[in-house]
């Protein structure tokens, strides 16, 4: 069975720094894109960013909204992806999933369960 | 940027109700277009990909039709477990852009 699990949320102060884990299992985690996506509380969701495959370059894509203070990696020797979140908005406060990226298109059969990210002083 | 927009953004339904859903895309995305329904406090759950491909283990009364940048989510007899938030995406590119979402209410 796919699983994805989400881990590292929790509350940080604006301007402060958060590490996001996406530990996946029952399948070969190397071969899949992970994307993160976000929804802030009460509203819709906004894709955040993307990792490909080592095989399709392992390259990286960000939303416009946290490009240049989010960075996303993978370190499939232990089937995980990170999201290291800098410089947090309060703007940024929302629950954090991770999806499994679909070998047709970048769309998404499998989502984790989530993580509450609450940015507030 | 690809902009998404859904209508209506709320939809009030009975039980047995044909229920549709447009998506409307500020480009053309050809047919990449997923559905999600999603519940309080769930991760969304893929109902429709390449704009009218039912996805595995979803019911048949989910159809989904369009392709450019017009499309339609049709729930053909509404039930109870479908009272819900439905959201398209488009995956034309990259960046996987959503619709802000219809809720599906009981009338």
């Amino acid at each position: 069975e796919v699983q994805l699990v989400e881990s590292g949320g929790g509350l940080v102060q604006p301007g402060r720094s958060l590490r996001l884990s996406c530990t996946g299992s029952g399948f070969t985690f190397g071969d899949y894109g992970i994307n993160w996506v976000r929804q802030a509380p009460g509203k819709g969701l906004e894709w955040v960013s993307l990792i490909r495959s080592k095989v399709s370059g392992g390259t990286t894509e960000y939303a416009a909204s946290v490009k240049g203070r989010f960075t996303i990696s993978r370190d499939d020797s232990q089937n995980i992806a990170y999201l290291q979140m800098n410089s947090l908005k309060t703007e940024d406060t929302a629950v954090y999933y991770c999806t499994r990226k679909n070998y047709r298109g970048n769309y998404f059969g499998y989502w984790g369960q989530g993580v509450l990210v609450t940015v507030s002083s | 940027d690809i902009q998404m927009t859904q209508s209506p953004s709320t939809l009030s339904a009975s039980v047995g109700d044909r229920v549709t859903i447009t998506c409307r895309a500020s480009q053309n995305i050809h047919s990449w277009l997923a559905w999600y329904q999603q519940k309080p406090g769930k991760a969304p759950k893929l109902l429709m990909y390449k704009a009218s491909s039912l996805e595995s283990g979803v019911p048949s009364r989910f159809s989904g039709s369009g392709s450019g940048t017009e499309f339609t989510l049709t729930i053909s007899s509404l039930q109870p477990d479908d009272f819900a938030t439905y959201y398209c995406q488009q995956y034309n590119n990259y960046e996987a852009t959503f619709g802000q979402g219809t809720k599906v209410e009981i009338k």
